[in-house]
């Protein structure tokens, strides 16, 4: 099974200013996900970051505001730009995996820890 | 430490009872369901998983049920444990797309 780390692991940022989070997984995969989670929903994915392409940015999410960088196959970057208080979410970063032992359906989704962003 | 989801939907149960949590999920062509667990802190974590030609699977002290006429997803803990705090998602995967997640419960055991 995969290890993400990701960091920071929260951090409270002015409005107007810029958050980097970072995401480390310790093998090799084909696509990462960036997900939000704000407070008292569910996850929502915000793009699909593949190696040596563009990110896919799903409805609702531009890339002037959520700009993704993948360098390599175990690495990605979301910024958050121009925050303002609304931006306030746990971002998460996810890779899919092969499952593990006696699980029965194609992948699994592995999450990092989260990083809890608060704009003031 | 903080929670997420502070405003979820939340089961009380009381330690030692049997949890039921339900899931409405939106694609009849999914094929497979994952339910995650989400404590503190944490990003969410596998519990158990299904396919959708299936309508029942067990775990340690888990259950999953599939009604696929209705989409509908549970997921069962038996002897609830104050370590089954958490939130708990339900998420659905039709193969070669990305999961998405279904609302949310946020388990509360009581002593």
């Amino acid at each position: 099974s995969a290890v993400i780390s990701q960091k920071p692991s929260r951090d409270i940022c002015q409005r107007g200013t810029s958050l980097t989070i970072q995401c480390q997984v310790d093998s090799q995969v084909t696509m990462m996900f960036w997900y939000r989670q704000q407070p008292g929903q569910s996850l929502t994915l915000i793009a699909t970051a593949n190696q040596g392409s563009e990110a896919t940015y799903e409805s609702g999410f531009v890339i002037d505001k959520f700009p993704i960088s993948r360098p390599n196959l175990t690495f990605s970057t979301l910024t958050v730009s121009n925050m303002s208080p609304e931006d306030s979410s746990i971002y998460l970063c996810s890779v899919e995996d092969p499952l593990q032992a006696g699980a029965v359906a194609g992948t699994e989704a592995f999450f990092g820890q989260g990083t809890r962003l608060t704009v003031v | 430490g903080e929670s997420v989801g502070l405003h979820l939907p939340t089961l009380s149960v009381q330690e030692g009872d049997n949890s039921i949590i339900n899931c409405a999920y939106s694609n009849s062509a999914s094929d497979y369901f994952i339910w995650y667990k989400q404590e503190s802190g944490k990003g969410p974590q596998f519990i158990i998983d299904i396919r959708s030609n299936m309508d029942k699977r067990q775990g340690q002290r888990v259950t999953v049920l599939l009604n696929k006429t209705v989409k509908h997803l549970s997921l069962q803990i038996a002897a609830t444990q104050p370590g089954d705090s958490a939130v708990y998602f339900c998420a659905e995967n039709n193969y070669g797309q990305n999961f998405v997640f279904g609302p949310g419960t946020r388990l509360s055991v009581l002593p």
